[in-house]
């Protein structure tokens, strides 16, 4: 089944200690993104890769981090999160911006509900 | 750059009526047009899409026609139910903008069904 795979779903956590959500997917997508969604904020991206060892900025990269030394998984890293970084997370995956696969449909986890207190 | 607008609502319907969850967009060349739901607790899913004029998209009972001329997708269900309560988020993915992978979505309609 074609799926992106979000870990750990919740988490509640403490200012300032580091955590990783992890995201997996196995539809062999180049393209795969972090978004954080705050009400009446929409979706708003926060990193995204092209593909194995290519990242970069979203619109809201401000205390994240991110790698992809595999092609498959996308981890997104908090390294001393703040209160502000509560939200709701989400990784996407999709084919990159070419011809015919501007026509397929971007990928979403489940969600990650992080609380930072 | 792209952009999408739709109604934020919350919007509250009682079961059976009509729905409708209007979406305009902005973008250069042809874009493909996304519907994505989004259920309480739950990831965003596909409902439907259509990649090119005059296409139409359907699922579950919903639809969506893309009008190039009136750059519009709008959402239409004949009658809802209470499972339909979720936020539905309009998108497009084009050749510019949106994040390098052409995506840009509107901020999401919160639709609540009453029985």
């Amino acid at each position: 089944e074609a799926q992106v795979t979000q870990n750990p779903r919740y988490l509640i956590t403490v200012t300032g200690k580091k955590l990783t959500v992890t995201c997996s997917q196995n539809m062999n997508h180049e393209y795969m993104s972090w978004y954080r969604q705050d009400p009446g904020l929409g979706l708003r991206q926060i990193y995204y890769s092209m593909n194995v060892e290519v990242t970069d900025k979203g619109d809201v990269p401000e205390g994240y981090k991110v790698s992809r030394k595999e092609k498959r998984n996308f981890p997104l890293i908090l390294e001393s999160p703040s209160p502000n970084q509560t939200s709701l997370y989400f990784c996407a995956s999709s084919f990159t911006r070419t011809g015919r696969a501007l026509r397929t449909e971007a990928f979403f986890g489940q969600g990650t509900r992080l609380t930072v207190v | 750059g792209n952009s999408v607008t739709q109604m934020e609502g919350p919007v509250t319907l009682s079961e059976e009526a009509f729905l409708t969850i209007n979406c305009t967009y902005t973008a250069t060349g042809y874009p493909s047009l996304f519907w994505y739901v989004q259920y309480p607790g739950e990831g965003l899913q596909l409902l439907l899409k259509a990649t090119k004029a005059d296409d139409k998209g359907s699922n579950k009972g919903f639809e969506a026609t893309y009008r190039k001329e009136t750059t519009s997708f709008h959402l239409e269900k004949g009658s809802v139910q209470v499972s339909d309560s979720a936020v539905y988020f309009c998108a497009l993915r084009g050749l510019s903008g949106g994040g390098a992978d052409g995506l840009t979505f509107g901020k999401g309609t919160h639709l609540i069904i009453q029985p």
